[in-house]
């Protein structure tokens, strides 16, 4: 079985500062990874997603993390965090067979000025 | 915008009623997957339905059903709601053919918010 832990559901940050969203995982066969973010009234968008290859993967709004294998983790970072960042974060995982995803419970990442 | 249409976009009403939510998904998508979103619970998987057929199965209520039709658009029907059921339910769907080895992203609508007073 496949399962996804996400280390805070509330995370603030000042304007310009470095966001830290953890993320590990539990699976018995070669996960997927991926980092959804949800604003207020939305879906899910995807943020980045890791398959196979290169460990640390870069998305969008510049966000980037990294697939730690040994640690089973999958944290998402951002240098320099945005107001328009403030959002919940999702962290999820599948079996790379074209099935469901698995999400953690999300973190709320708040911005202040 | 994912291009997977959700509706409604909100639902209000009674316990014991019965609601159907509809989901588009994208052109040439054939999985869709529905999700629950509530406070308690976060984000749970209830279905999944590849070319008209069920596939996987999650935490669904034996009240709750899906379908898949041939036109690939998808319903979730919910009976007997109780006050518990309100939430927000997410439709996504998938490029990626079933059993296959793929990336698994998933594009999502924009939910139905369901209240049940």
């Amino acid at each position: 079985a496949q399962s996804v832990t996400q280390l805070g559901s509330h995370v603030s940050v000042s304007e310009g500062a470095l966001v830290l969203l953890r993320c590990n995982y539990s699976s018995s066969v070669p996960p997927y990874l991926f980092w959804y973010v949800q604003y207020p009234n939305q879906g899910l968008q995807l943020l980045l997603k890791y398959t196979t290859g290169a460990t640390l993967v870069k998305g969008i709004n510049g966000f980037e993390a990294e697939f730690k294998k040994s640690e089973t983790s999958f944290h998402l970072t951002k240098p320099s965090a945005h107001m328009s960042d403030a959002a919940e974060y999702f962290c999820a995982v599948s079996n790379n067979q074209g099935g469901k995803l698995i999400f953690g419970q999300g973190t709320e990442l708040s911005v202040k000025p | 915008d994912s291009g997977v249409t959700q509706t409604p976009k909100h639902l209000i009403t009674a316990t014991g009623q019965r609601v159907t939510l509809r989901c588009s998904p994208r052109s040439g998508d054939l999985s869709v997957y529905w999700y629950q979103q509530s406070l308690d619970q976060g984000l749970q998987f209830l279905i999944q339905y590849y070319n008209g057929e069920e596939r996987a199965k999650g935490n669904i209520l034996e009240r709750f059903s899906a379908q898949q039709f041939p036109d690939l658009h998808s319903e979730l029907n919910l009976s007997s709601l109780e006050l518990g059921d309100s939430a927000l339910y997410f439709c996504a769907s998938s490029p990626v053919k079933y059993g296959s080895i793929g990336a698994g992203e998933l594009f999502f609508g924009e939910g139905s918010r369901l209240t049940v007073l």
